[in-house]
């Protein structure tokens, strides 16, 4: 069982829809980071947090640290919102920066 | 673009080749990573310089052997691979390994295709 779990595997929406995608992991961390990579392979950070909630545009990430569970939404999705979302944490026992990921889901928006 | 460069984009290489992967950073950060994806998989950590000292190796295989000549360089040069190698090499860089609260910036990755 991976350390970072995440679900949908594998999300198809339609365009303006609003979407969730969860991230649940069991080992205490210091952070949770949310990245997103496009097809070409490159991977983009858009939210590290460790309480509360973020916003950023039309995405908004939450956590619960209680819980070791946290949520990426999407407002008023768009075709080019399609792409790997990873959620990854820095373990509490490894420290620093290293972080360890989730096995990611591919969102597609449809227009 | 995140800062962080990765050539080649994509490589072809036979078992007997050998080969070299690059990644370069002007962001003036400290620690830089190897990563390896593949398909299904998430990402796993290879090797790990901070200061330009190699911090982590995650038992890889001595075919894969790593480079840092300075905090803005990282190579990874590759012999005697094998087809399982095949995958999406990502370098990343953060502005200390040590710092938990820093942010990792991602290269573009280079598509390794053993054959």
């Amino acid at each position: 069982k991976n350390e970072v779990e995440q679900s949908p595997q594998n999300l198809t929406a339609q365009e303006g829809e609003f979407i969730t995608i969860n991230c649940s992991y069991s080992v205490g961390i210091s952070a949770l980071h949310w990245l997103q990579q496009h097809p070409g392979g490159g991977i983009v950070s858009l939210f590290m947090l460790s309480s509360g909630k973020k916003k950023h545009g039309r995405l908004i990430a939450t956590i619960n640290i209680q819980e070791k569970h946290s949520s990426l939404h999407i407002t008023a999705s768009h075709p080019r919102d399609s792409a790997v979302y990873i959620c990854a944490v820095n373990r509490l026992e490894t420290s620093g920066s290293r972080l360890t990921f989730g096995e990611g889901t591919q969102l597609t928006v449809n227009p | 673009e995140t800062g962080v460069t990765q050539t080649p984009r994509h490589l072809v290489m036979g078992m007997t080749n050998k080969k070299s992967l690059k990644c370069e950073q002007h962001l003036g950060h400290n620690a830089m990573y190897w990563y390896k994806q593949s398909a299904k998989k998430p990402l796993e950590l290879m090797f790990v310089y901070n200061f330009k000292e190699q911090t982590e190796n995650n038992s890889v295989p001595s075919r894969f052997s790593p480079e840092c000549p300075n905090s803005s360089h990282l190579f990874l040069h590759l012999h005697t691979l094998q087809p399982e190698d095949s995958a999406l090499y990502l370098c990343a860089s953060s502005q200390d390994q040590r710092d938990p609260w820093t942010e990792a910036f991602f290269g573009q990755g280079t598509r390794l295709t053993v054959v």
